[in-house]
């Protein structure tokens, strides 16, 4: 079985350019999560869908920060515009049912 | 709302020795409790959980850790680390019913020398 796919694996930009992240859960599963994990720091929940409807997003700064999964299935996160400080790894994870969430492999982002 | 605190953020260890990474957590209702580990550019792998029953647990690579909920505390250990055990290991909380959402530790650097 495939796990969660992430894409770009790197990412290196400017403050104020934009910035897009793909993930794809593993097959069949309806909750995905986006995580974001600053160096020093553990994982923190930016926001989560369950199908293609958003269950939580309480962490998510919404004035720069966005999140899609039109189809229920892959998912997007954008920045625009970034700033310094969300250099980082974003992690997505996807669950089918239970307690267990499967991790993919994040992409780390460098803002200069 | 739920915290989690890991005490150490480093750990060095010689091979062969064992090892205790701490984990206490703070919320107001019943939690789940994870480990999660992360070699070096990899995703977080689940390494063991408490949901109910038996408060100690077992990975299959030898990892235990026992629930203690008068200490608020989920603790991982190991008799005998490998070379291969060096990685960051995080512990996290989720609430039982409610948000599904998971808190994770700062997480502790496990280095495991020769």
């Amino acid at each position: 079985e495939a796990g969660v796919a992430q894409s770009p694996r790197y990412k290196i930009i400017e403050k104020r350019q934009s910035v897009a992240f793909w993930c794809n859960p593993i097959s069949g599963h309806a909750t995905l999560y986006w995580y974001q994990q600053i160096l020093g720091q553990g994982p923190k929940l930016l926001i989560q869908f369950q199908n293609n409807g958003v269950v939580d997003d309480s962490q998510l700064p919404k004035d720069r920060f966005s999140a899609e999964r039109l189809k229920g299935v892959d998912s997007t996160l954008k920045i625009q515009p970034a700033k310094l400080e969300d250099s980082a790894v974003y992690l997505c994870a996807s669950r089918l049912g239970g307690n267990e969430q499967f991790f993919g492999p994040g992409t780390r982002l460098t803002v200069l | 709302a739920q915290s989690v605190t890991q005490l150490d953020s480093q750990v060095p260890v010689f091979e062969e020795a064992p090892v205790e990474l701490r984990c206490n957590y703070s919320s107001s209702v019943s939690v789940y409790l994870f480990w999660y580990v992360q070699y070096p550019n990899q995703g977080l792998q689940l390494l063991l959980k408490y949901l109910s029953g038996s408060t100690l647990v077992e990975s299959i690579n030898g990892f235990e850790a026992e629930f203690n909920k008068s200490q608020t505390s989920f603790h991982l250990r190991k008799p005998s680390v490998h070379i291969s055990d060096t990685a960051e290991y995080f512990c996290a909380v989720r609430t039982q019913g409610g948000s599904e959402k998971l808190v994770f530790g700062k997480g502790t650097k496990l280095t495991v020398n020769p």
